[in-house]
């Protein structure tokens, strides 16, 4: 079973309007989390980490936050643009091994 | 500043041929690399990773390997592929002393016919 659940799976908003992306976890004992953007056909590019005593965090107009204790956490973007499509991935990372869990991802459509 | 490469952005192979993907890394010394793939649909997983030359450790049995010839060259190899060995390639490198920290490269888009 995944550790890192993500929903919606797939988004489709008008540009300028905001959106809600979500992400519950399992992954124990947590490190840190991350969303990442990928653009299609392209290689994920790092927008946000969180730590356990972080509650939120903003790269632009990307704000992403965190419940360690509900292990949740969702990713805000604000007046949306046509370049925000793209899947938004959230990466859970625990204190033990390499291996990093990543979720399947939310794929954003921005139409005009 | 870092960089990662890898090559060929797309490849297309028959069944049962041999695949060498490469990655490479500037910038940086002794870095963590790591082989994920990418099926349509589904999230990254991990199939390699290598904390130094010649030192790989692979997460899932499957008919792929992997070698660092190099401290920062990475290579993901095939003796014959399969139809489900499709799917998009991505090579990651993180600070020796920080494994959270990954930086992905391009990838390979592979299909398999």
């Amino acid at each position: 079973k995944n550790q890192v659940e993500q929903s919606p799976q797939s988004l489709i908003i008008l540009e300028g309007k905001n959106c809600t992306l979500q992400c519950n976890y399992t992954v124990s004992p947590f490190s840190n989390l991350r969303w990442y953007k990928q653009d299609t056909g392209r290689g994920p590019v790092s927008l946000t980490i969180m730590t356990f005593s972080e509650n939120t965090k903003s790269n632009g107009r990307y704000t992403a936050t965190l419940d360690a204790d509900t292990k949740q956490s969702s990713l805000h973007i604000t007046a949306s643009q046509l370049s925000d499509s793209a899947s938004y991935i959230c990466v859970v990372s625990a204190y033990s091994g390499y291996a990093l869990n990543f979720g399947k991802g939310t794929s954003l459509l921005v139409t005009p | 500043s870092q960089t990662i490469h890898q090559w060929p952005a797309t490849l297309v192979q028959p069944v049962g041929s041999p695949l060498s993907l490469e990655c490479t890394v500037e910038g940086t010394s002794n870095p963590n690399l790591y082989w994920y793939r990418q099926a349509a649909g589904r999230g990254l997983q991990l199939l390699f990773y290598s904390v130094g030359i010649g030192q790989i450790s692979s997460e899932v049995p499957q008919n792929l390997s992997a070698s660092r010839p190099q401290d920062r060259q990475f290579i993901l190899s095939s003796k014959k592929l399969l139809l489900s060995d499709s799917g998009f390639y991505l090579c990651a490198w993180s600070p020796g002393t920080n494994t959270d920290t990954q930086y992905f490269g391009p990838g390979t888009r592979l299909t398999v016919l």
